[in-house]
C-alpha cells in the first residue's frame, strides 16, 4: 500500500533556531500534501495544502513566514518551523494524496515531535 | 464551522468486550464522514467511511452508522482483540468527500487480555 515517511520522528531545538520536517511519498506521486498539527488531547487541526510546484495555501491563523512549506517534488514536501519557539512544540503530521482523489484518500506519516526548549 | 467531537478517552476493555466510541457532529450540507485508526509508531489508517445518511460503513468487524437525524457516526465492534489497541479518530468532509478534512481529538482504546 501507499506509504508516507517522515523524517525525523523527534528533534530537539533550542529557541530561536529553525527545524525542517520532511515528508516523502515513497511508493506514488503525491501532487498534493497536507500539514498537520496536534495538541495533546487535541484534533488534528490543517496547517497548510500544499501541491507540487506552486506556493502552499495556510489555514487562517497559521503563520506563513514562520510555517515555511516547500513541495518541490512528486514524492518530497518540506515544512520549516523558523525562529522556533517552545509554544511551537508540537506534533506534526503529513499526508500525501495522489491527483483527482477526494481528499479522505490522504496516506498519512507517523508524525514528528518537535520540542523547543 | 464544521467539528467534530468524540468521547473522551482512554477506553479499557478486556478483550472479546463490546466496543462504542460515540462522534456528533456539526456541519452545513451533507457531509462525507470517516473513522481513522491510528496503531502505535503508524500514520493514520482510514477504517470505514460513510458518504450519505443511513449508510453503514464497515471494515475489520467495525462498523458505523450515518445518523443524519442525530447528527452521529458512532464507532462498534462486537468483540475487541488486543490487536484493536489504538488511537481512533472520527472525521468529516465535505459533500463529495473532496474538501479538507476535519478530525476529531481522537480517542484512545487500550484492550487487555
Amino acid at each position: 500500500g501507499a506509504v508516507v515517511s517522515q523524517h525525523p520522528s523527534w528533534v530537539i531545538c533550542k529557541s530561536g533556531t529553525s527545524v525542517k520536517i520532511e515528508c516523502r511519498s515513497l511508493d506514488f506521486q503525491a501532487t498534493t500534501m497536507f500539514w498537520y498539527r496536534q495538541f495533546p488531547k487535541q484534533s488534528l487541526m490543517l496547517m497548510a495544502t500544499s501541491n507540487e510546484g506552486s506556493k502552499a495555501t495556510y489555514e487562517q491563523g497559521v503563520e506563513k513566514d514562520k510555517f515555511l512549506i516547500n513541495h518541490a517534488s512528486l514524492t518530497l514536501s518540506t515544512l520549516t518551523v523558523t525562529s522556533a519557539h517552545p509554544e511551537d512544540s508540537s506534533f506534526y503530521i503529513c499526508s500525501a494524496r495522489d491527483s483527482d482523489r477526494a481528499a479522505y484518500e490522504q496516506y498519512f506519516g507517523p508524525g514528528t515531535r518537535l520540542t523547543v526548549t | 464551522g464544521d467539528s467534530v467531537t468524540q468521547m473522551e478517552g482512554p477506553v479499557t476493555l478486556s478483550e472479546e468486550a463490546f466496543l462504542t466510541i460515540n462522534c456528533t457532529y456539526t456541519a452545513t450540507g451533507y457531509p462525507s464522514l470517516f473513522w481513522y485508526v491510528q496503531y502505535p509508531g503508524e500514520g493514520l489508517q482510514l477504517l470505514l467511511k460513510a458518504t450519505k445518511a443511513d449508510d453503514k460503513g464497515s471494515n475489520k468487524g467495525f462498523e458505523a452508522t450515518y445518523r443524519k437525524e442525530t447528527t452521529s457516526f458512532h464507532l462498534e465492534k462486537g468483540s475487541v482483540q488486543v490487536s484493536d489497541s489504538a488511537v481512533y479518530f472520527c472525521a468529516l468532509s465535505g459533500a463529495g468527500g473532496y474538501n479538507k478534512l476535519i478530525f476529531g481529538a481522537g480517542t484512545r482504546l487500550a484492550v487487555h487480555p
